[in-house]
């Protein structure tokens, strides 16, 4: 079985300032790792995803995560982020054991980007 | 319009009684999920089913009952032995050979 660790429940940061969110799993079997972002009252829209290759990965709106195996971590970063970017993000793990048809997700980091 | 249909948005009930959530998807996708989301503990999978007129529990299905009789369709029940029945439900669906989930807009429900 997979679980998945987001330490940090809550992270305020300053409009154009960096963000790093933590994201740390355990799992015996091969993994697919992914980030989503909620919006409130909204349901999750995939951020990006680690399938296999290269270990950093890319979003569209500026989001990058890296894999590393030896940390078993995926943690998300933005080198600069807007207000917009303020939601609720979660990372999530599926694993070879399922067929990765079976998503376990962290308990999610709340953004707060402010002025 | 192409995707998974959440209704209501926002349902309240009585203590004690049964409530159906509805889940309907046009995207042909085999896989369908129920999510529980409260704060602080991210999502907790309740029930899912791969198949039609075949489904799993999850991690938390006490309380809750479902149906699979067509592929478009995965209805949630929360009956009245789901003990806080308070949170917002998420419905996912996940096509074969696709590596990720996509969600519905969700449902919150009060029970009062």
């Amino acid at each position: 079985a997979q679980s998945v660790t987001q330490l940090d429940s809550q992270v305020p940061v300053f409009e154009e300032a960096p963000v790093e969110l933590r994201c740390n799993y355990s799992s015996s079997v091969s993994v697919y790792l992914f980030w989503y972002v909620q919006y409130p009252n909204q349901g999750l829209q995939l951020l990006l995803k680690y399938l296999s290759g290269s270990t950093l990965v890319e979003s569209i709106n500026g989001f990058e995560a890296e894999f590393n195996k030896s940390q078993t971590s995926f943690h998300l970063r933005k080198p600069s982020v807007h207000i917009s970017d303020t939601a609720e993000y979660f990372c999530a793990v599926s694993g070879s054991d399922t067929g990765f048809q079976k998503l376990v997700f962290g308990t999610g980091t709340r953004l707060l980007v402010s002025p | 319009d192409g995707g998974i249909t959440q209704s209501p948005k926002y349902l309240f009930r009585k203590e004690g009684q049964n409530v159906t959530l509805s889940c309907e998807q046009n995207l042909n996708h085999d896989a369908m999920y129920w999510y529980r989301q409260d704060p602080g503990q991210g999502l907790r999978l309740i029930y899912y089913s791969q198949i039609v007129n075949d489904f799993q529990k999850g991690d938390i299905a006490e309380g809750y009952s479902v149906s699979r009789e067509k592929k478009e369709s995965f209805p949630l029940t929360v009956t009245s032995a789901q003990k806080n029945p308070t949170a917002f439900y998420l419905c996912a669906t996940h096509p074969t050979g696709v590596t990720e989930a996509f969600f519905g807009q969700g449902t919150r429900l009060t029970v009062v």
